[in-house]
C-alpha cells in the first residue's frame, strides 16, 4: 500500500543530545513537509522540500534541520538548539501541478524529554 | 496573527444530526482549503477541498461551502455518526510564489457525535 512511514512512534531525547525523526513516503510526490502539533495548536510547518536536494524554512525552522538526498525521504533532526522540543511532529507530502495537491500525513513521531 | 481560524474549539451533535463546522481566514491571497479529520495519536486525513473558483464541493456526507466575500467556510456532515467523533483542522493555501503547496492550519474543532 502507499503511503507515509514515520520512525519511531515514539521518541524520548535527553537534553543537549540530537535525534533523528525518519518520514518515508512511496507515494512518488515531490514535496514533503514537517510538522509540529502542540497541545490545543495546528500544525505549523518547520521545513519543506519541493524538490530532492533543495529545502525551505517554514515558520518554526529554529533548532531544526532536514536533508532531501532522495525523493521518497525527508529526515528531520532535532537539534539541542531547540529548548522545546516535546510535541508530537508530523510529516506530510503531496503532489505537485498547476492545481494544488492535498497533503497526505503519517502517523507522527511524539518527541518527549527525559 | 493566525491567517485560518477556528473559533469553536468544540462541537457536540446529536447521532443522525447535521454538524457545521466553521473556519474563517484573513489572507485573500487563499486559493485553496481542505478540510482534514485527525483522531488522537494519528496523522491528519484528508476529508475535502474546495478551489475558490468554487462556492460548494460534496463528497457524500461532507460538504464544504465557501464564501469568499465573507472570507468565511463550513463543513458540514450530514448524517452525523458517532464514527465522526475527532478533531477537524481547515487548512487554506496560496498558489503563489515559492510556498506554492503549503498549508496554514487552523487549530481545530473538536467535534462529539453522542449516540
Amino acid at each position: 500500500d502507499g503511503g507515509i512511514t514515520q520512525s519511531p512512534k515514539y521518541l524520548f531525547r535527553k537534553e543537549g543530545q540530537n535525534v533523528t525523526l525518519s518520514c518515508e513516503q512511496n507515494l512518488n510526490h515531490d514535496a514533503m513537509y514537517w510538522y509540529r502539533q502542540d497541545p490545543g495548536q495546528g500544525l505549523r510547518l518547520i521545513y519543506y522540500s519541493q524538490i530532492v536536494n533543495d529545502f525551505q524554512k517554514g515558520d518554526i525552522a529554529e533548532g531544526y534541520s532536514v536533508s532531501r538526498e532522495k525523493k521518497e525521504s525527508f529526515p528531520l533532526t532535532v537539534t539541542s538548539a531547540q529548548k522545546n522540543p516535546t510535541a508530537f511532529y508530523l510529516c506530510a507530502s503531496s503532489g505537485q501541478g498547476a492545481i494544488t495537491q492535498p497533503q497526505h500525513f503519517g502517523d507522527g513521531t511524539r518527541l518527549s524529554i527525559l | 496573527d493566525q491567517q485560518v481560524k477556528q473559533n469553536s474549539p468544540s462541537l457536540s451533535v446529536q447521532e443522525g444530526r447535521i454538524s457545521i463546522l466553521n473556519c474563517d481566514y484573513t489572507n485573500s491571497m487563499f486559493d485553496y482549503f481542505l478540510w482534514y479529520k485527525k483522531y488522537p495519536a494519528e496523522g491528519p486525513t484528508f476529508l475535502i477541498s474546495i478551489s475558490s473558483i468554487k462556492d460548494k464541493n460534496e463528497d457524500g456526507r461532507f460538504t464544504v461551502f465557501l464564501n469568499k466575500s465573507a472570507k468565511h467556510l463550513s463543513l458540514h456532515i450530514v448524517p452525523s455518526q458517532p464514527g465522526d467523533s475527532a478533531v477537524y483542522f481547515c487548512a487554506a493555501s496560496a498558489h503563489y510564489g515559492g510556498s506554492q503547496g503549503n498549508l496554514i492550519f487552523g487549530k481545530g474543532t473538536k467535534l462529539s457525535v453522542k449516540p
